[in-house]
């Protein structure tokens, strides 16, 4: 069974801070690994990776993919509380068109 | 370029009795998604159109739940009956291509069964 797993479930940090959030993976005909921010509505998409040791990169977020080990993260520098919510990794698997399958959340709290 | 629509966003039903959810896609998008988002977990796909065919509904239980998209454009989902475990707030996204990053997701109808 596809199974996706988030670590931690959540993390309170200050104003500032840097955090590492994490994404180990176990599906079949692995295509890309996605994370998405979401507040208090749907989630918003953030990244798409398909290639191992390549990092993306917007403002403060980045992300990196290692599909030897099956893995992701995604870091967040000097967060700001505008940062809180919960940060979703999803796995797109080629199996019915372009099924994803989610974790369940690292939810961030970044205090002022 | 307006967004997915999705209407009502809020619902409280007892047990057993039934409900129905809209969703309006995004413009020309060809492909419809339903998510079941429990509160603690991330959402779960229940089905999942192309036009007004059926891709995959592999995890949507079929025994209470049903969806449509006739004309290959809107949607609806609908509950009958209702169970306490079906609390959960119900998504619906739209996308273009086949691509994940490119499905667009609608604010959610989060659904109170008591």
């Amino acid at each position: 069974e596809d199974k996706v797993v988030q670590s931690p479930l959540s993390l309170v940090v200050h104003e500032g801070d840097t955090v590492t959030l994490n994404c180990s993976y176990e599906v079949t005909n692995f295509r890309s690994l996605l994370w998405y921010k979401q507040e208090k509505k749907a989630p918003t998409f953030l990244f798409m990776l398909t290639s191992s040791g390549i990092e993306k990169k917007s403002g403060r977020l980045s992300s990196i993919l290692d599909k030897k080990e099956l893995f992701s993260i995604l870091n967040i520098t000097a967060t700001q509380t505008g940062d809180s919510a919960v940060y979703l990794c999803a796995v797109e698997a080629v199996e019915y068109g372009n099924k994803l399958v989610f974790g369940a959340g690292t939810i961030l709290r970044v205090k002022s | 370029e307006a967004g997915v629509a999705q209407s009502p966003r809020y619902k409280i039903i007892e047990k057993r009795q039934s409900v129905a959810f809209w969703c309006n896609p995004i413009s020309g998008h060809a492909t419809l998604y339903w998510y079941q988002q429990i509160l603690g977990q991330g959402p779960k796909l229940l089905i999942q159109f192309q036009n007004n065919g059926v891709v995959d509904d592999s995890q949507l239980p079929k025994d209470r739940f049903s969806a449509e998209r006739l004309k290959g454009v809107d949607s609806t989902l609908k509950i009958q009956p209702a169970k306490l475990e079906d609390s959960a707030v119900y998504l619906c996204a739209s996308s273009l291509g086949y691509r994940g990053s490119e499905q667009y997701f609608g604010p959610g109808t989060r659904l109170t069964v008591t």
